[in-house]
């Protein structure tokens, strides 16, 4: 079944305490992207990436990095997590543009960070 | 800077009812998005728009691009309680991808 899998679903931490958020893919995808959802905000692109080892910022970079040293993995880490970064984090994938473009989100990461 | 804005925000329609959901933008893009969010879920694609005119249709609802003016519609026909959720557009910036804010769309009886 074609997919994006995110691990962990749920997490609750405290401030300071790196994490990373793992996100794959089984659809031979290039492009990859983190997004996070804030009530009234809409979602905002974090990081993406175009292919293997090519990153590149989005919208709302600060904070977080991430890398792409294999073409189905894209992990977010945060490495000093902070109380404003609790939200509920998106993968998405799919082919470059040009393609059929259309995105395939994972099913979410909810994040709290205390 | 790329600004996507939709309205309304929220929506509640009787079912049976048609109605519109707008997308404006601000610069030149070359493609835009629709999507739908069911509470508690992801998102789920439903349109690709790629050039001034297209126009799109899935059942009850119907997409169409007018990138002269920057504008997005989202026409809903005959609205039926299973299209109770919200509704994103997202529109292209060379590689980044900017979202709207959303439309919450409840449809009752």
């Amino acid at each position: 079944e074609a997919q994006v899998t995110q691990n962990p679903r749920y997490l609750i931490t405290v401030t300071g305490k790196k994490l990373t958020v793992t996100c794959s893919q089984n659809m031979n995808h290039e492009y990859m992207s983190w997004y996070r959802q804030d009530p009234g905000l809409g979602l905002r692109q974090i990081y993406y990436s175009m292919n293997v080892e090519v990153t590149d910022k989005g919208d709302v970079p600060e904070g977080y990095k991430v890398s792409r040293k294999e073409k189905r993995n894209f992990p977010l880490i945060l490495e000093s997590p902070s109380p404003n970064q609790t939200s509920l984090y998106f993968c998405a994938s799919s082919l470059p543009a040009g393609g059929s473009d259309t995105q395939y989100f994972g099913p979410g990461t909810r994040l709290t960070v205390l | 800077e790329l600004k996507v804005e939709q309205n309304p925000l929220f929506l509640s329609m009787q079912e049976g009812k048609n109605y519109t959901i707008y997308c404006n933008y601000s610069t030149t893009s070359d493609r835009l998005y629709w999507y739908r969010q069911d509470p508690g879920k992801s998102l789920e694609s439903l349109f690709v728009l790629l050039s001034n005119g297209a126009v799109k249709q899935e059942g009850r609802l119907m997409a169409s691009l007018d990138t002269k003016a920057r504008l997005s519609t989202l026409h809903i026909t005959a609205a039926v309680h299973d299209l109770s959720a919200t509704y994103f557009c997202a529109v292209s910036n060379t590689d980044k991808l900017i979202f709207g804010t959303g439309t919450r769309l409840q449809v009752f009886p």
